[in-house]
């Protein structure tokens, strides 16, 4: 399983771009990256997923370079409610079981 | 709706006794999961199931006892409770066992020993 490095917190401020960087040097052919954000009190939720280049969804774009061997979660005008912790997983199609969530960045919003 | 749902949401217990906490998911998804987040915040799975069958079985002191009546269902049962198993503990469930399919968390337990 790739295993992956994330920084173990981040600050901003209400209104202002985050990326969230993650490195998986040795990700696999078959794995995908797939990021979960946690809030206080309760439990992941899906935020986005990706194999190659550029996902965008309502909530998050994640950007993945040619090679693979990192990923940026883009969260765009942070609020508040983003404070949470944020895992980023990277696994293939052996099922969600087989995903390890790391330490996660603990992302912390001010106003 | 919640999706996946567990009761009880906080569980306070003295140590040696057992306890059950129950899941339940309404998604229609086929596999479930028990996940232990400790003080440190990581979190590890414990238990996954897949159409009631145990499909995973991480290395859990043989104390904790799933059970899956039926697919939409899965409980966890601990017996001689102690200090360590002190813990935030969340349900999941995913569509399937073999994607990357989303899957989805319970609101969590947080089980405290004394």
């Amino acid at each position: 399983l790739a295993k992956t490095t994330q920084p173990i917190s981040m600050d901003s401020y209400e209104g202002q771009e985050v990326n969230i960087t993650c490195s998986h040097n040795n990700i696999a052919t078959n794995d995908y990256i797939t990021w979960y954000q946690q809030f206080p009190s309760q439990g992941p939720r899906f935020i986005i997923q990706g194999y190659k280049t550029k996902v965008t969804n309502e909530v998050a774009s994640l950007f993945i370079p040619a090679d693979r061997k990192s990923s940026t979660l883009s969260l765009p005008r942070v609020s508040l409610s983003d404070t949470a912790v944020y895992y980023c997983l990277v696994g293939g199609n052996t099922g969600f079981q087989k995903l390890v969530f790391g330490t996660g960045t603990r992302l912390l919003v001010s106003p | 709706d919640t999706a996946v749902s567990q009761t009880p949401k906080y569980l306070v217990t003295q140590m040696g006794n057992d306890k059950s906490i129950k899941c339940e998911q309404n998604l229609g998804h086929d596999t479930m999961y028990w996940y232990k987040q400790d003080s440190k915040k990581f979190l590890k799975i414990m238990f996954s199931y897949n159409n009631k069958e145990l499909i995973i079985n991480e290395t859990v002191p043989n104390r904790f006892s799933p059970k899956s009546p039926d697919k939409a269902h899965l409980n966890l049962h601990i017996n001689s409770l102690e200090l360590g198993d002190s813990a935030v503990y969340f349900c999941a469930s995913s569509p399937d066992r073999d994607s990357l399919s989303e899957a989805f968390f319970g609101q969590g337990t947080r089980l405290t020993v004394v």
